[in-house]
């Protein structure tokens, strides 16, 4: 069965400073992977999602993901974070074929920004 | 509309009562998708609406759960005989054929099941 793994389940970052949120999967073969992200008492907005092609996938609000086949990751990176990034982070799967467009979320990366 | 627009907001029942959750897509969206929200469960994949066809119930919990979705459009999601382990975020999301994989969310109806 797939399986999305954040290691990280804390972050804390100065505002200004970068930022990378890991994300791992195992999965039969190459699946659909996202970001979201969720601030307190709201939904959950999609951030930036890979099909194919360009590794190196350019999201909303600054946000950049790369993904390396080789380690299984599609890490979340943002060059510069704002106070407003403070959010929970969640990155998910999903089948390239069947499994009904199903997402598997990782358990999420709780990120906050020191002023 | 220009979300997809979940109500209640918050709802707060007694165990051993029935709840009634709503979800209204985005106009056109022929996908529909309930999750569950739960400390130390996290996102959990509840039940998916394609179009007509019939619905992916996969994720559904137990029989206590079911969900419909009236002409392609809003859909609800009914718990009978509600527990405490119930208690939790229930998102919604839609996606149209063009948007694929990557649907919208709902701000959800936090369950707290007294």
């Amino acid at each position: 069965a797939q399986s999305v793994t954040q290691p990280d389940i804390h972050i804390t970052v100065s505002e200004g400073a970068s930022l990378e949120l890991r994300c791992n999967y195992s999965y039969g073969a190459t699946p659909y992977l996202f970001w979201y992200v969720q601030s307190p008492g709201q939904g959950l907005q999609l951030l930036l999602k890979y099909f194919s092609g360009d590794t190196l996938v350019q999201g909303i609000k600054g946000f950049e993901a790369e993904f390396k086949r080789s380690q299984s990751s599609f890490n979340l990176r943002k060059p510069s974070v704002h106070w407003s990034d403070a959010a929970e982070y969640f990155c998910a799967v999903a089948p390239l074929t069947g499994g009904g467009n199903k997402l598997t979320f990782g358990t999420g990366t709780q990120l906050k920004v020191e002023l | 509309g220009a979300g997809v627009s979940q109500s209640p907001s918050n709802k707060v029942t007694e165990k051993g009562k029935d709840v009634e959750l709503r979800c209204d897509p985005i106009s056109g969206h022929t996908a529909l998708y309930w999750y569950r929200q739960s400390l130390g469960q996290g996102l959990e994949f509840l039940i998916y609406f394609q179009g007509n066809s019939a619905p992916d119930k996969s994720g559904l919990p137990s029989d206590r759960f079911s969900a419909e979705r009236t002409g392609g459009s809003v859909s609800t999601l009914t718990i009978q005989r509600t527990q405490q382990e119930d208690s939790a975020v229930y998102l919604c999301a839609s996606s149209s054929q063009k948007e694929g994989i990557g649907y919208t969310f709902g701000s959800g109806t936090r369950l707290t099941v007294v």
